[in-house]
């Protein structure tokens, strides 16, 4: 199957910094890549739908200035969580979108980010 | 109120034993997905339905689709402690529209 990186894996960082988390496909363009946030022992939540070329498209009560989202590549979308606070302390995981065929579409996750605001 | 509904939420059984997750829903999705997550991990694909009735398998594991696009079920067959993890559905309503995950079915597979 196809192949998606995030980088960090983990990061800690201190309340009021901005942290950045990159998602690129490896094997595969992506015009399309999600951003996702997981709490402990839950379902994934959809933050954003990340499209490459132009602006994001954020679901209901996600902040567009807080989570800032560039898709400048086939390959590469990111993710910068700015002037993180302890409460922004999650799992964030990327997926990227693939064509293949007869199955249509189909989304392949990155291993995830662990962030963790002090 | 979830637009997938996963059940159960958990499910703790012994190796050997066999165990069903469903996903169910009043909307008709035109593809559907299922995961397996691990903690710390991000979800790995394991199959993708597309047609109504469709039923595939993976070694151990059976996945079906329902006739009328709504349901789908996840078997597996003589579970393996390797198989404990998160299990999750995801549908598209539409080609090319985002994914909507059902809340995952925890399954604990004791050796």
């Amino acid at each position: 199957g196809a192949v998606v990186s995030q980088h960090p894996s983990r990061v800690i960082c201190k309340s009021g910094t901005s942290v950045k988390i990159e998602c690129r496909s490896l094997d595969f363009q992506a015009t399309t890549m999600f951003w996702y946030r997981q709490f402990p022992k839950q379902s994934l939540m959809l933050m954003a739908t990340s499209n490459e070329g132009s602006k994001a498209t954020y679901e209901q009560g996600v902040e567009k200035d807080k989570f800032l989202i560039n898709h400048a590549s086939l390959t590469l979308s990111t993710l910068t969580v700015t002037s993180a606070h302890p409460e922004d302390s999650s799992f964030y995981i990327c997926s990227a979108r693939a064509w293949g065929g007869s199955q249509g579409e189909t989304q392949y996750f990155g291993p995830g980010t662990r962030l963790l605001v002090l | 109120t979830q637009l997938l509904e996963q059940s159960p939420q958990f499910l703790s059984i012994q190796e050997g034993e066999n165990l069903t997750v469903y996903c169910n829903s009043s909307s008709v999705f035109s593809s559907l997905q299922w995961y397996r997550q691990e903690p710390g991990e991000g979800p790995v694909l394991l199959v993708t339905v597309v047609t109504g009735g469709e039923v595939k398998k993976l070694k151990r594991l059976t996945f079906q689709f329902g006739d009328a696009r709504k349901d789908s079920s996840l078997h597996i067959t003589a579970a393996q402690p390797g198989d404990t993890g998160l299990y999750l559905c995801a549908g598209a309503r539409a080609a090319g529209n985002k994914l909507t995950f059902g809340g995952g079915t925890r399954v604990l597979v004791k050796p």
